[in-house]
C-alpha cells in the first residue's frame, strides 16, 4: 500500500459528460501529480500541484483541469469527454526526495 | 524521439533466469533514475532509485546507470513467476520531481515462465 488513495476505482460514462477524480496523497507529502496511462501512450504526465499551487503542466488538455485543496487532497476534472479519454488515471505524491508514490488508479471508460 | 525509450516486449524467460531490462534516454539534464514495477490493473510501485552512474543493488535487483551512453538497466537475479509485471524506467532532472516530474518509458512487459 503506497498510502495514496484514489476514488473512484472504476468509472463508466458517456461522451460529452464530465467526471471528477479524487486523490488523497500520502501523509506529509505536499506534491501531487496526475498521470494518464493508455496502452499506446504509456504513462503521460498531466499536471503537478505543490501545497495548493500549480507547479507544472504536461500534456493536459484544455478540457481537463485540476486543483489541490488546503487539506492537500486533489481533484482532476475531465469535461466534454471523448472516447479517446478512456484510460487509467493515476495520482502520485512525493516528498522532497523526488520519488513518486502512486495510487491504484481510476479506470475511466467513455462509451 | 521520446526522451525515454524502452522495448515494450513481451520478454518471456524461464524461472530462475537472469533478466535484463533496458532503457535509453536522450535528455542530458536527467540526473536521477528510477525503476517502477506495475502489476496488471495496479499502480506503479517504486523498485529502485539512483542518482549516480554505476550499480545499485537491492536483494535480487540491480540497477545500472551509464550516463556517458545514456543507458539504464535493471537486472533481476533468480527470477520468480511473481516478478511477472510491466517494468517502467523513469528519468528526471536534478531538482527532485522537477518542473515536469519524471519522464517515463512505456514499460517492458516481463513474463517469467514457471
Amino acid at each position: 500500500d503506497s498510502g495514496v488513495t484514489q476514488t473512484p476505482k472504476h468509472l463508466i460514462t458517456a461522451t460529452g459528460q464530465r467526471v471528477t477524480l479524487r486523490c488523497s496523497p500520502r501523509s506529509g507529502d505536499l506534491s501531487v501529480y496526475w498521470y494518464q496511462q493508455s496502452l499506446d501512450q504509456g504513462l503521460q504526465f498531466l499536471i503537478q500541484y505543490y501545497n495548493g499551487e500549480e507547479r507544472a503542466k504536461g500534456n493536459i488538455l484544455e478540457r481537463f483541469s485540476a486543483q489541490q485543496f488546503p487539506d492537500l487532497h486533489s481533484e482532476l476534472n475531465l469535461s466534454s469527454l471523448e472516447l479517446g479519454d478512456s484510460a487509467l488515471y493515476f495520482c502520485a505524491s512525493s516528498s522532497s526526495g523526488g520519488e513518486l508514490f502512486f495510487g491504484e488508479g481510476s479506470r475511466l471508460t467513455v462509451l | 524521439q521520446k526522451e525515454v525509450e524502452q522495448d515494450p516486449g513481451p520478454l518471456s524467460v524461464p524461472e530462475g533466469a537472469i533478466v535484463s531490462l533496458n532503457c535509453t534516454y536522450s535528455n542530458s539534464a536527467f540526473q536521477y533514475f528510477m525503476w517502477y514495477r506495475q502489476y496488471s490493473r495496479k499502480g506503479p510501485e517504486l523498485l529502485m532509485y539512483t542518482y549516480s552512474s554505476g550499480n545499485k543493488e537491492d536483494g535480487r535487483f540491480t540497477a545500472q546507470v551509464d550516463k556517458s551512453s545514456k543507458y539504464i538497466s535493471l537486472f533481476i537475479r533468480d527470477s520468480q513467476p511473481s516478478d511477472s509485471a510491466t517494468y517502467l524506467c523513469a528519468a528526471g532532472p536534478p531538482s527532485g520531481g522537477g518542473a515536469d516530474g519524471l519522464t517515463f518509458g512505456k514499460g517492458t512487459h516481463l513474463i517469467i515462465q514457471p
